[in-house]
């Protein structure tokens, strides 16, 4: 019942966008989505909830599809900061905070 | 805000040995909480989760078990620990179905 994430990895010069996926196979209530540094604790970017609006961070934003239980982050004009590992979390209701397997986004200068 | 102790940050333990890590919640009441495993260069695998006072959901059968007693605490347990225990443990905790806020981990060495 984990999340699926797509891709694994990704790496992208400054400036750069790339996109996250995440899709679930249960109904979903809401999707979060985290960003990890290498050793350090995850950090909260984002929180979709069913109904909601596609939500934005500076340059990173995300939408959710709740028919198709699908949810993606967008990483417009990257920055190095931006390098880390994402996760995304699902909710069905039921509390119960799923992770997915992440995705390692490498940004170059 | 919401802010998640937990400790300690490491701990090397030998194979056998029982294991005890804590996990309290400050600024908030009746706040749902959870422990996730990461194995190195892994996703965030959730072991358990409680929405409240005694109430403990297990996600994945193992050397692991862990309580509630008050409102506000989480303790992850073991009797006695495998090698295949090792890893950062991560507490994390939410009101709701709002964001979550982790804790900054314990990194455990089973030898």
């Amino acid at each position: 019942q984990q999340p699926v994430q797509s891709p694994q990895a990704v790496i992208l010069r400054e400036g750069e966008d790339a996109v996250i996926n995440c899709s679930s196979s249960k109904a979903l209530y809401s999707v979060h989505w985290y960003r990890q540094k290498h050793g350090e604790a995850p950090v909260f970017l984002m929180i979709l909830l069913k109904g909601g609006e596609q939500k934005g961070h500076e340059k990173i934003s995300a939408s959710f599809n709740e028919k198709k239980q699908q949810s993606s982050l967008y990483l417009t004009a990257s920055q190095l900061s931006y390098s880390g590992t994402y996760f995304c979390g699902t909710e069905g209701g039921d509390y119960k905070l799923s992770f997915g397997a992440g995705t390692t986004v490498t940004v170059r200068a | 805000s919401q802010t998640i102790h937990q400790w300690p940050a490491t701990l090397v333990q030998p194979v056998g040995s029982p294991l005890s890590l804590e996990c309290t919640v400050e600024g908030t009441s009746n706040p749902n909480l959870y422990w996730y495993r990461q194995a190195a260069g892994r996703g965030l695998q959730l072991l358990f989760y409680s929405v409240g006072i005694g109430q403990i959901s297990s996600e994945v059968p193992q050397n692991l078990s862990a309580s509630r007693p008050q409102d506000r605490q989480f303790i992850l347990s073991s009797k006695k620990l495998l090698l295949s225990d090792s890893g950062f443990y991560l507490c994390a905790g939410n009101r709701g179905q709002a964001e979550a806020f982790f804790g900054q981990g314990t990194r455990l060495t089973v030898v």
